[in-house]
């Protein structure tokens, strides 16, 4: 199965953007890349997943290196409310099954 | 929007006590899990079905079942609990892969369960 690599934890100043990186070397042509959040106490939400193409919607953006062995979550402008830990998946084929890393807990001061 | 519903936030149990943790979503999706959610460990997969009364074992079976008769509710079923079971548990649903692949799962909130 592909591997994800994401730092343990990351800080940013309210308002400002914040890019979260994402390793996955070991990608194959037909994995997608998914990002999910936590916030404490709530089950993961989904965030953004794509392809090759970067994708945005109205939560964050997903850059997607040319070579998809890396991609990068951003936030435009972080809140409060954003302080949670993120989540960097490759979904297997066969019925979505999803394999959590230990994400990256983002901290956003104000 | 998606909504998944577990029956319970927290719950406290006996060891050895039959539990049931029951999930409900309400987008007609044909896939369901459960997954559990410990320190240090991550969420782990435990079933999984992707139609009506069917399943398949995810990474950490043991010790569960799970029953699909219905497509909206999906239930986990802990035969006789025991103290290494006590855990947050995250219950998801996607479309199926039939329809669409590499489908977002959608969550509930979680049941924090405790085996005393």
């Amino acid at each position: 199965d592909a591997k994800t690599t994401q730092p343990n934890s990351m800080e940013s100043n309210e308002e400002e953007p914040v890019h979260l990186p994402c390793n996955h070397s070991t990608i194959s042509g037909t994995d997608y890349i998914h990002w999910y959040r936590q916030l404490p106490s709530q089950g993961p939400e989904y965030v953004i997943h794509g392809l090759t193409s970067n994708v945005n919607n109205r939560m964050a953006s997903l850059a997607i290196a040319e070579d998809r062995k890396s991609s990068t979550l951003i936030l435009h402008r972080a809140t409060l409310r954003d302080a949670a830990v993120y989540y960097c998946i490759l979904p297997r084929y066969n019925f979505n099954k999803f394999y959590f890393g230990s994400g990256t807990k983002l901290n956003v001061k104000p | 929007d998606v909504k998944v519903t577990q029956s319970s936030r927290y719950l406290v149990k006996r060891t050895g006590e039959k539990v049931f943790l029951e999930c409900v979503q309400d987008m007609d999706h044909e896939n369901m899990f459960w997954y559990r959610q410990d320190p240090g460990l991550g969420l782990r997969l435990i079933y999984f079905s992707y139609d009506v009364k069917m399943k398949e074992k995810g990474d950490i079976p043991e010790g569960y079942s799970v029953s699909r008769e219905k497509k909206e509710r999906f239930s986990l079923i802990l035969e006789s609990a025991s103290t290494n079971q006590t855990s947050m548990y995250l219950c998801a649903s996607s479309l199926g892969w039939e329809r669409r692949s590499n489908q977002p799962q959608h969550f509930g909130d979680g049941t924090r369960l405790s085996i005393l």
